[in-house]
């Protein structure tokens, strides 16, 4: 079955960078984009980027423009979203999500999500 | 950039039909999904592509996507419906609804 599993939670600094790891099984990586959409307490999804776990192809939404860089390692089947200069309305749950085919854009698996604190 | 409006809150009694709106300038035009997030659990797929079902979900989750409206109908609603449900479509990025919280009196 397919399997999205991520790293633990972290704590950080206003300023400093997070690396969040999500690592796939259970169907073929390079088959289906890997999404990254995050949740702040108490609030709604907010789409943060994609990648083509196949080329490396990478899309980020505008707002993270130069703060969120999206990899992959095929060889671990495991994809990475870094986010930099943190701050403390980056404090939420991150989700990686898989999704459904090249022609439809919606997301069908989860991972059960990493809590990310900014705080001094 | 593109807006979904999505109500805040809909209320309905078991056994009843819920509802969910999501506007959307010309959402006919677009793919809608819609997802399930029960509280402290990641979102669950139920209906992609408009109104196709995953494997998993029951059928009495349906909906439809025409004009500047789509809308999720649960019918024959369960306690355990009660969730958040979100709108989604792709639009020069990934864009969700802000979330309507399913209450099941």
């Amino acid at each position: 079955q397919v399997q999205l599993v991520q790293s633990g939670a972290e704590v950080k600094k206003p300023g400093a960078s997070v690396k969040v790891s999500c690592k796939a099984s259970g169907y073929t990586f390079t088959s289906h984009y890997i999404h990254w959409v995050r949740q702040a307490p108490g609030q709604g999804l907010e789409w943060v980027g994609m990648i083509n776990p196949s080329g490396g192809y990478t899309s980020n939404a505008q707002k993270f423009q130069g703060r969120v860089t999206v990899t992959r390692d095929t060889s671990s089947t495991t994809v990475y979203m870094e986010l930099t200069s943190l701050r403390s309305e980056d404090t939420a749950l991150y989700y990686c999500a898989r999704q459904v085919d090249t022609g439809l854009v919606g997301l069908d698996s989860w991972g059960q999500g990493t809590l990310v604190t900014v705080s001094t | 950039s593109y807006v979904l409006p999505q109500p805040p809150s809909v209320s309905v009694a078991p056994g009843q039909t819920a509802r969910i709106t999501c506007g959307g300038n010309n959402i006919g035009s677009k793919s809608v999904f819609w997802y399930q997030q029960r509280p402290g659990q990641a979102p669950v797929l139920v209906v992609y592509d408009d109104s196709d079902r995953p494997s998993g979900i029951p059928e009495r989750f349906s909906a439809s996507n025409s004009g500047n409206t789509a809308t999720l109908t649960i019918s024959r609603v369960e306690a355990g419906d009660e969730a958040d449900y979100y709108c989604q479509v792709w639009d020069n990025g990934m864009i969700f609804g802000g979330g309507t919280k399913l209450t099941v009196l």
